[in-house]
């Protein structure tokens, strides 16, 4: 099973502040890396796919980055309803699986 | 609109079971493969189960292999998922997730809202 592990845990900002959150597998994953966001009471949202691809209605101030084992997962200014649990999630090896996640939560 | 909405979902005594519906609308439900995917309190996301497009062939988490059933129906446009022998370590929300697999998107796009499952004497 490939281990996604997500970093940091908790990442205090400001609105405003850039926020870099990575993601790293234990085993590659080629490109087959996708991000979501989930905010409280709700279901995840697809934020990015094919690693560095946004989804449809997705902001440009969300980028990612990386391929292999490395990712990225940047929001180059946050605004408030970015605060919430962010979750890679990778499709290159099967079983499918998740990383922990990580809270960016507002300083 | 196109959604996903679970429903079945309660408080269940440890070795009975119980099962979960998932009604889709709005797209074509049989082009799509199916994922259930559960969130322990507090906790993160875990994959459960898949079905494909005609429920042909479906796969399993090792945590509920054996124990767990995914089912679709496409006349109805539902998906299920039965639970047997369920245990304490259950205790999440169910969620349905709709599988996109276009060129280089393979994602999760459409998500229902869960539904809570309760595994406690």
């Amino acid at each position: 099973e490939t281990v996604l592990t997500q970093s940091p845990a908790t990442l205090s900002l400001s609105p405003g502040e850039r926020a870099t959150l990575s993601c790293r597998a234990s085993q590659s994953v080629s490109r087959y890396l996708v991000w979501y966001r989930q905010k409280p009471g709700q279901a995840p949202r697809l934020l990015v796919y094919d690693a560095s691809t946004r989804a449809t209605g997705i902001p440009a101030r969300f980028s990612g980055s990386g391929s292999g084992t490395d990712f990225t997962l940047t929001i180059s200014s946050l605004e408030p309803e970015d605060f919430a649990v962010y979750y890679c999630q990778q499709r290159g090896n099967w079983p499918i699986t998740f990383g922990q996640g990580t809270r960016l939560e507002m300083k | 609109q196109v959604q996903l909405v679970e429903s079945g979902g309660g408080v269940v005594q440890p070795g009975r079971s119980l099962r979960l519906s998932c009604a889709a609308s709005g797209f074509t439900f049989s082009s799509y493969i199916i994922h259930w995917v559960r969130q322990a309190p507090g906790k993160g996301l875990e994959w459960v189960a898949v079905v494909w497009y005609d429920g042909s062939s479906e796969h399993y988490a090792d945590s509920v292999e054996g124990r767990f059933t995914i089912s679709r129906d496409n006349s109805k446009n539902t998906l299920y998922l039965q639970m047997n022998s369920l245990r304490a370590e259950d205790t999440a929300v169910y969620f349905c997730a709709r599988d996109v697999t276009v060129g280089t998107l393979h994602a999760f796009d459409i998500w229902g809202q869960g539904t809570m499952v309760t595994v406690s004497s």
